[in-house]
């Protein structure tokens, strides 16, 4: 069965840091295309990163960008996102989704149940 | 870029077609997606490359994309209907995905 699951989400400070990972089972995870989207309390998604399905390149929303890293392990089917610099408004449920081309142009057709972060002091 | 609107809202009756635009200036020429969000749920995908239906999702489910107005339309609604929904595409420009800001279907 195809999965993703996403872990490494808790209360960090604000300047803090805190890594997510998503790991991906059931299917070829080096073909894909991936992302990280959140949901910040009381709001709608808001797409964060993209990285490429050999992790060659990657594209971060403007949000985000300078703070957090995207990044994968193909030979370990992981996806991470490294967050810096963490503020309030970074508050958010974190999801990754698995892209159906390896250069995640197209459509988002599995997606993980999501992990939570709090920035707060 | 890119800015996605769509209506906060939408709520049908039992059995009755819900519509759902998605407005953001020239979008005729792109792919337009949809997902389905349900409070603690991962979301789902219901409609891509503006009006194809993966599989598992009922023929109730439909899209479009003509005159620069993307829409989800929903016939024979059901209680299970009741949801989120959010548009999305790729805006080449600014190499990012783009999200509509969402409307909660009501199941009156």
């Amino acid at each position: 069965q195809e999965r993703l699951a996403e872990s490494g989400g808790g209360v960090v400070q604000p300047g803090g840091s805190l890594r997510l990972s998503c790991a991906a089972s059931g299917f070829t995870f080096s073909v894909h295309g991936m992302h990280w989207v959140r949901q910040a309390p009381g709001k709608g998604l808001e797409w964060i990163a993209v990285t490429w399905s050999d992790g060659s390149k990657s594209h971060l929303a403007a949000s985000v960008r300078g703070r957090f890293a995207i990044s994968r392990d193909n030979s370990k089917n992981v996806l991470y996102l490294d967050m810096h610099e963490l503020r309030a408004e970074d508050t958010a449920t974190y999801f990754c989704a698995r892209d159906y081309s390896p250069v995640g142009l197209q459509w988002k057709d599995l997606w993980g149940q999501g992990t939570l972060v709090t920035v707060s002091a | 870029s890119y800015v996605l609107t769509q209506p906060p809202s939408v709520s049908v009756a039992p059995g009755q077609t819900a519509t759902i635009s998605c407005v953001g200036g020239v979008l005729q020429f792109l792919k337009i997606h949809w997902y389905r969000l349900k409070p603690g749920q991962a979301p789902s995908l219901v409609i891509y490359d503006n009006s194809n239906r993966p599989s598992g999702i009922p023929e109730r489910f439909s899209g479009s994309n003509s005159a620069d107005r993307p829409t989800l339309t929903i016939r024979g609604v059901e209680a299970g209907d009741e949801a989120y929904y959010y548009c999305q595409i790729w805006d080449y420009g600014e190499d990012a995905v783009v999200f509509g800001g969402g409307t909660y279907l009501t199941v009156l």
